[in-house]
């Protein structure tokens, strides 16, 4: 069975830095490409990024370009995500999704989230 | 970025009632995809490549389009389909959602 379960969020201070973890388990976590996606409170969801198996490709919407940092350790099956200079429309629920085949047919698997809240 | 636009926001149907929502986007994509996600919960994928029906989802269920305009389509609303309906796009990177359908019960 495909579980993915995130962890790592909390509470954090506007400026701050935060590092999220994803635990994959019922499969093979190194052939597949993987996102984090967000959703704030009461909102929609946004895509934040991708990478792929072997970390030589990481994707991410512009806007977080230059906030959030998306890694990989493919023999502990974890995915990261490390954002920094967090700001008070970054609290959401943070998913790590994988997608129905390697790289495509959508997100057939999330995890439960992880909430991020940034407040002083 | 492909901006995705979902109609309507927010619906209402009886049930046996046929439902249908959009999803346009602003340049053309190969496939649509589209999610269900009911309170607390994480979205699941419910429509893949536009027409194909993830595991488990009632036949009752479909979706159709091509270019900039898909739908998706419920031929008899049930209960339990109460919920909200995302649209995302993976032609292009960003890979992004619409802003999502909040199907109610009338």
């Amino acid at each position: 069975e495909v579980k993915l379960l995130e962890s790592g969020g909390g509470l954090v201070q506007p400026g701050g830095s935060l590092k999220l973890s994803c635990a994959a388990s019922g499969f093979d976590f190194s052939r597949y490409w993987m996102s984090w996606v967000r959703q704030a409170p009461g909102k929609g969801l946004e895509w934040i990024g991708e990478i792929n198996p072997d970390s030589s490709t990481i994707n991410y919407t512009p806007s977080l370009k230059d906030k959030f940092i998306i890694s990989r350790d493919n023999a502990k099956n974890t995915l990261y995500l490390q954002m920094s200079k967090v700001r008070s429309e970054d609290t959401a629920l943070y998913y790590c999704a994988r997608p129905l085949y390697g790289n495509y047919g959508g997100f057939a698997y999330w995890g439960q989230g992880t909430l991020v809240t940034v407040s002083a | 970025e492909n901006v995705l636009t979902q109609s309507p926001a927010i619906m209402s149907a009886s049930l046996g009632e046929k439902v249908t929502m959009s999803c346009r986007a602003s340049s053309s994509v190969n496939y649509m995809y589209w999610y269900q996600q009911k309170s607390d919960a994480s979205p699941k994928l419910w429509i893949y490549y536009t027409s194909n029906l993830a595991p488990g989802v009632p036949a009752r269920f479909s979706g159709s389009g091509s270019g900039n305009s898909y739908s998706l389509t419920i031929s008899s609303m049930e209960g339990e389909d109460a919920a909200t309906y995302y649209c995302q796009q993976f032609t292009s990177s960003p890979y992004t959602f619409g802003g999502g359908t909040k199907l109610e019960i009338k």
